[in-house]
């Protein structure tokens, strides 16, 4: 298996441009979770599917941010419109929901916003 | 889900076993004690899990107290590598998988 796979690795924009990040999940996995990463807050859960279905986006920061998952292979986060506070690095991460399995995570986007 | 208590950083020397502890004095029965830990630049990896006994895999050990409200994972051989961010997590089974990570230990394994 390929493991979670994440689309762009880096990502340059300009502030006011649309970005769109893309996952592909762990085939068979039924659960996919976006998380954010900076120095100053960690690592924060932004949104979270199951079996396609967002299940809590409580930690999605604002309304600029909008996340997809139309099929059980493929996720998006879109940002519209980017500001430079946005820049970090997105992890997405897959497993399976039954039982205690823990998290495959990707290898990240990282995301600057100029 | 509890909250846990992790030293920001320790070092270890490379091939000494490096102990890393944590503390979950609030965590409740249904919650499982995960590990992960973060290589720079990578994503956080899956390391172990337990809910009271002791684990063991091909990475680490878990060891739970009897009270379960502390554990410590061990690295039996550190090498250069294991340098990381280790994450001491309790989630409830019933958490719908959330993870929600901390600060964690910084990690330095040196020659």
């Amino acid at each position: 298996d390929a493991g979670v796979i994440q689309s762009p690795r880096h990502e340059v924009t300009e502030m006011g441009q649309e970005v769109t990040l893309r996952c592909k999940p762990i085939s068979g996995h039924n659960s996919l979770f976006w998380y954010r990463q900076t120095m100053m807050r960690g690592l924060e859960l932004l949104i979270y599917f199951n079996n396609n279905v967002p299940i809590d986006d409580s930690g999605m920061p604002e309304d600029r941010f909008s996340a997809k998952m139309p099929n059980a292979s493929f996720s998006t986060l879109k940002i519209q419109p980017s500001e430079p506070r946005d820049s970090a690095v997105y992890f997405c991460a897959s497993s399976l929901n039954r039982g205690n399995y823990g998290y495959t995570f990707g290898s990240g986007t990282r995301l600057t916003v100029v | 889900d509890a909250k846990t208590t992790q030293p920001p950083s320790m070092d270890c020397a490379e091939g000494r076993a490096a102990n890393l502890p944590c503390n979950h004095s609030t965590i409740s029965g249904n919650e499982y004690v995960y590990w992960y830990r973060q290589i720079h630049s990578q994503g956080p990896q899956y390391i172990i899990h337990g809910l009271k006994n002791n684990e063991t895999n091909e990475m680490a050990s878990l060891i739970i107290t009897e009270d379960r409200k502390s554990s410590t994972l061990i690295l039996p051989h550190a090498t250069l590598r294991d340098t990381a961010v280790y994450y001491c997590i309790v989630r409830a089974t019933d958490s719908w998988g959330k993870f929600q990570f901390g600060a964690g230990t910084q990690v330095v394994v040196t020659p």
